[in-house]
């Protein structure tokens, strides 16, 4: 069964330190997303993405954050200088269409020191 | 603005014993509920979904969930639980009005199941 994959499990940065995350949508998927999950908190949702441009995005997407599908199989987050509040679990996810199920990696714990 | 409400944090049931995981929400407008669950180092799956048809909806693994507009509420549930239902499970809302598609998270209910 198709999935999504993100790489890596786990990632350890300094504060003011770039990160970028990895992940690889279900191939016939036309919209992706980015959700993060601060620890005891809810799952926010921070962007999506359709056609090369984002379609939606969140207060909390602020412009430290960027996103890009560099290639036909990627998608990457980008932190571009990281704060200790960046700490979370980042979810990715892929749909067919905009109303269809959003299919979920099993994300990136993120820590920064 | 819409926003969901889980009210149990942690669940403990028996198994062979009903679920019941409780989730309220708040949509000025009509909306697309689902159930996701997470086992551990696992991606978030769709559980089930509903789309403003029928409002009893069931989904994978037995499990169910009822659409109640008068009470604003998705409980899940399930008549007899198995030691592999244990998983935390989040309650989704989604409103598709003004062209927003984005999901917005319950907190999460982490269910144990007792052999």
């Amino acid at each position: 069964e198709p999935e999504v994959t993100q790489t890596p499990s786990h990632q350890v940065t300094q504060m003011g330190q770039e990160v970028i995350l990895r992940c690889v949508p279900i191939s016939n998927h036309l919209y992706f997303y980015w959700y993060r999950q601060i620890l005891g908190q809810k799952v926010e949702f921070l962007v999506s993405f359709y056609n090369n441009e984002i379609s939606e995005k969140s207060e909390i997407f602020d412009d430290q954050f960027s996103v890009e599908r560099p290639d036909g199989s990627n998608f990457t987050l980008k932190i571009r200088s990281t704060k200790l509040e960046d700490s979370a679990m980042y979810f990715c996810a892929s749909s067919e269409a905009r109303l269809n199920e959003q299919f979920f990696g099993p994300g990136t714990r993120l820590t920064v020191l | 603005a819409q926003s969901v409400t889980q009210l149990d944090s942690h669940v403990s049931v028996s198994e062979g014993t009903p679920v019941l995981l409780r989730c309220n929400y708040s949509s000025s407008y009509s909306p697309s509920l689902f159930w996701y669950v997470q086992h551990p180092n696992k991606g978030l799956q769709l559980l089930l979904k509903y789309t403003s048809a029928a409002t009893l909806v069931k989904g994978i693994n037995g499990f169910e969930a009822e659409f109640k507009k008068s009470e604003t509420s998705f409980h899940l549930t399930k008549p007899s639980a198995h030691m592999s239902d244990a998983a935390e499970y989040f309650c989704v809302v989604r409103y598709s009005g003004a062209g927003s598609y984005q999901l917005t998270f319950g907190k999460g209910t982490k269910l144990s199941v007792i052999p």
